[in-house]
């Protein structure tokens, strides 16, 4: 079990769809991310957010929109993807650097998103 | 950031200890040193981390060598539990939110 839950587990969407990724979790955290990982690839990072405020955007395209509204919810809306964007997408969350500044990330599970 | 080399992959006898190593030549003096491990369909697990000492949890431990140049991740008694892809991450002390992933190391352990 993890303490950084996502949803849904599986997705499938067509490239004409509008779909969001959810993450939640209840550590008192205040940063969250979104990676994107490839079969067999390392997780890449996309966006940070830390206090609510998006902190870094790895040059995302701009079909996925992240949003915080809050400090324990982080989500990933999608729209108009393309096949390539078929991957794992993970969620994760850490202390500040503010509160601690070597704080480890936790993971969740991540979404499996097949897009036709 | 510094970045990482890991070998692609790895076998250990189940029961054995096993010992992952990672290059990190280019380290500075305020980069800590990570260690995650995924397992197949599962997010990145926290194993441990440190920065000059060497450190050990109920996991694993983490060796440093003196130049900080590379480390080992050592799992004392592997079980087949802990066949998974190992990564070795280094980030700077100033509290950036970059954790680069590098390529990683797929440890097999076998029966």
């Amino acid at each position: 079990d993890t303490e950084v839950t996502q949803t849904p587990k599986h997705l499938v969407m067509g490239m004409t769809n509008k779909k969001s990724l959810k993450c939640e979790q209840h550590m008192g955290h205040r940063a969250m991310y979104w990676y994107k990982q490839k079969a067999k690839k390392p997780p890449e990072l996309m966006f940070v957010y830390s206090y609510e405020k998006l902190s870094i955007n790895e040059s995302v395209p701009s079909r996925f929109s992240p949003e915080c509204p809050n400090s324990s919810l982080l989500n990933l809306h999608l729209h108009a993807l393309q096949p390539e964007d078929s991957a794992l997408y993970l969620c994760a969350s850490s202390h500040s650097r503010d509160w601690a500044n070597n704080s480890p990330l936790h993971f969740g599970n991540g979404t499996r998103l097949t897009v036709t | 950031d510094a970045k990482t080399t890991q070998p692609p992959s790895m076998d250990c006898a189940e029961g054995r200890a096993a010992n992952l190593p990672c290059n990190h030549s280019t380290i500075s003096g305020n980069e800590y040193v990570y260690w995650y491990r995924q397992i197949h369909s599962q997010g990145p697990q926290y194993i441990i981390h440190g920065l000059k000492n060497n450190e050990t949890n109920e996991m694993a431990s983490l060796i440093i060598t003196e130049d900080r140049k590379s480390s080992t991740l050592i799992l004392p008694h592997a079980t087949l539990r802990d066949t998974a892809v190992y990564y070795c991450i280094v980030r700077h002390t100033s509290g950036t939110y970059k954790y680069i992933f590098g390529t990683g190391t797929r440890l097999k352990v076998l029966a």
